[in-house]
Parts: structure tokens; C-alpha cells; sequence
């Protein structure tokens, strides 16, 4: 089944603790992005790759970092993690400027 | 920078009616929209992809407009059902490399 896979689903943790959301798509697209969703904010692009070892920043890259070591897997890392980071992220992949297919989310809670 | 509107925020029908949610976006350079279907705590569904060079697609009971040069899109649901009840957003790409703006949504409840 064709699918973008998040894990983890949920994580609380709190602030300074490094962590990494692992997202990974078995479609061979080329380009995978990050986005987090937050109340009245609506979904803002965090990170993006047009291929392997190729990233640039979104619209909100501060305080996160991503890699593109194989095409499949775009883990994004928040070194030092603090409260405001708190939202539910979404990694997308798609087939060039084509239909983008989200995963489930991660809901994430920093205290 | 892309600025998306959705019209309305929120929308609560009797089940059978036919509605129509709007969209529209400040920069027309597109390269397509895509609308997305938001069930709450859930992930994002892709419902329809219309590219900058068409008019409009449809699928099932759903059809999407584009008008490009004016920068709208309207989505038309017919026979609006309860299991459509959800979240709709709309998003304009605006980028090669795929990059999408997400307007704010508009919030659909279909009651039986």
C-alpha cells in the first residue's frame, strides 16, 4: 500500500530533550516536506527536499533541522525542543508538482 | 508571499444539499491546487488536484473549479452526505518543487 509513515504518533517531552520524528514514503518521491498545524495558524511549511541531500527552509525553519540521506526517509530533529514547538506535524511527499501525500501527524507536546 | 482565504469558515447543512466552499489566493503564478479533506486529529486526504492549465476536475460528487487569472477556486460537493462532514482546505502550489499554502479551512458539518 502506498503510504507516508510517521512515528512516533504522539510524544510529551520536555524542553532541552533532542528528539526525532522519522517519516518515510514508499512511492519514490522525489520531494518530501514538513509541515506543523497549529490553531489559527493553520499548516506552515517547515522544511523541504527536492531529492536526496538536497533541503532548503520553509516558512518556519527555526529551531529544526532535517536530512535527506535516502529518498524514502525525511526525519526532522529538534535539537533543543522547547514549548513553543508544541503543534502536530505532518510530513507530505509527492511526485514533483503532483498530488502530495500527507501522513498521519505527529502530535507533539513539549513541557 | 501567497496569502489564502477560505469562504466560509464553517458551513452546517441538512444532508441532500448541494454547497459550494470558496477559496482564493493573492499570487496567481501557480503551478496547480490541490483540495484536502481534514477529518479532526487526523491526517490530510488529497480530494482533487486541478493543474494551472485546466479549468476545473471532478470526482464522485465533488468538483473543483480554477480560475487562475482571478485567483479563486470553488469546490461544489453534491448530495452532501454526513460522512462528509470534515475540515476542507484548499492549497494553492506555488512552487516547482511542490511547496503548498493552506488556507485556514472551512469547517463542514452534514447533519442527518
Amino acid at each position: 500500500e502506498a503510504q507516508v509513515t510517521q512515528n512516533p504518533r504522539y510524544l510529551i517531552t520536555v524542553t532541552g530533550k533532542k528528539l526525532t520524528v522519522t517519516c518515510s514514503q514508499n512511492m519514490n518521491h522525489e520531494y518530501m516536506s514538513w509541515y506543523r498545524q497549529d490553531p489559527g495558524l493553520g499548516l506552515r511549511q517547515i522544511y523541504y527536499s527536492m531529492n536526496v541531500e538536497v533541503t532548503d527552509k520553509g516558512d518556519v525553519p527555526e529551531g529544526y533541522k532535517v536530512s535527506r540521506k535516502e529518498k524514502r526517509n525525511f526525519p526532522l530533529i529538534l535539537e533543543s525542543p522547547s514549548p513553543n514547538q508544541t503543534s502536530l506535524y505532518f510530513c507530505a511527499s509527492s511526485p514533483r508538482t503532483d498530488t502530495q501525500y500527507f501522513g498521519p501527524g505527529t502530535r507533539l507536546t513539549v513541557l | 508571499k501567497q496569502e489564502v482565504t477560505q469562504i466560509p469558515a464553517a458551513l452546517s447543512v441538512p444532508e441532500g444539499e448541494n454547497l459550494v466552499l470558496n477559496c482564493s489566493f493573492t499570487d496567481s503564478a501557480i503551478y496547480n491546487l490541490q483540495w484536502f479533506r481534514q477529518d479532526p486529529g487526523k491526517g490530510l486526504t488529497s480530494l482533487l488536484l486541478i493543474q494551472s492549465s485546466q479549468r476545473e476536475q471532478t470526482s464522485g460528487r465533488l468538483n473543483a473549479s480554477l480560475d487562475k487569472s482571478s485567483g479563486r477556486s470553488t469546490l461544489y460537493i453534491a448530495a452532501s452526505q454526513p460522512g462528509d462532514s470534515a475540515t476542507y482546505l484548499c492549497a494553492p502550489t506555488e512552487t516547482s518543487y511542490g511547496k503548498l499554502t493552506f488556507g485556514q479551512g472551512t469547517i463542514l458539518t452534514v447533519h442527518p
